[in-house]
């Protein structure tokens, strides 16, 4: 069975400190896909990035890096020199390869203090 | 290009009514899914829907269900309203099974 575990339930940083959002999956499946969203007060999830079960190459968007590792089930986020702006709840998201359901996990509520 | 839109925003409901939602996918995308968020529960998963069909389910009772429509328009209805049906009713689109966009989401209050 797909499962998403995101253990921070809440974390707050104050301003400009590095955050790191931890995601653990567990899928029997040799094609998966990862995702993270965005989900701001205002309630619509935003995406922010997919990554390939065959892609373990990190990647950096500006202040965000994901660090992915299939040695350990992992799927972190990192946002660096964090802003008020980054106030929201993020999710880690698995999908398999056999149809289009989304597994997520139950999200971090990350509030930045300026 | 326009974003999954959904309607309506805000609903309020008595128990024992039916409630129909509607979503409006991105123009192109043939595949909707619908997803209840909820305080203690998260993000769980209804169905999904591809061309009309339904492809995709969760475990969710048959009070709940959904359709789509020729043009990739989605509605989901719910009838027979309990209070725990109270919750933030999200859909989500996507093209060739890849990211999901989500709408803004219809927040339904069950009194």
């Amino acid at each position: 069975a797909q499962k998403v575990t995101q253990a921070q339930t809440e974390i707050s940083v104050v301003e400009k400190e590095d955050v790191t959002l931890d995601c653990v999956y567990e899928t029997r499946d040799t094609t998966y896909y990862l995702f993270w969203y965005k989900q701001p007060p205002s309630g619509e999830l935003v995406f922010l990035i997919r990554r390939n079960s065959f892609d373990e190459q990190n990647e950096i968007s500006g202040r965000y890096s994901w660090n992915f590792q299939k040695s350990t089930s992992s799927f972190n986020f990192t946002i660096t020199a964090s802003q008020v702006v980054d106030s929201a709840v993020y999710f880690c998201a698995l999908k398999d390869n056999t149809g289009n359901q989304f597994y997520f996990g139950t999200g971090t509520s990350l509030t930045v203090i300026p | 290009k326009a974003g999954v839109t959904q309607t309506p925003r805000y609903l309020i409901k008595t128990r024992g009514q039916q409630v129909t939602l509607s979503c409006s996918p991105i123009s192109g995308h043939r595949s909707v899914s619908w997803y209840q968020q909820t305080p203690g529960q998260g993000l769980q998963f209804l169905f999904e829907y591809f061309s009309e069909t339904q492809r995709n389910k969760g475990n969710f009772p048959g009070r709940f269900s959904g359709r789509q429509f020729s043009n990739s328009r989605s509605e989901m209805n719910v009838s027979t309203l309990e209070l725990g049906d109270s919750a933030l009713y999200l859909c989500a689109s996507s093209s060739q099974g890849f990211e999901q966009y989500f709408g803004p989401g219809t927040r339904l209050t069950v009194t």
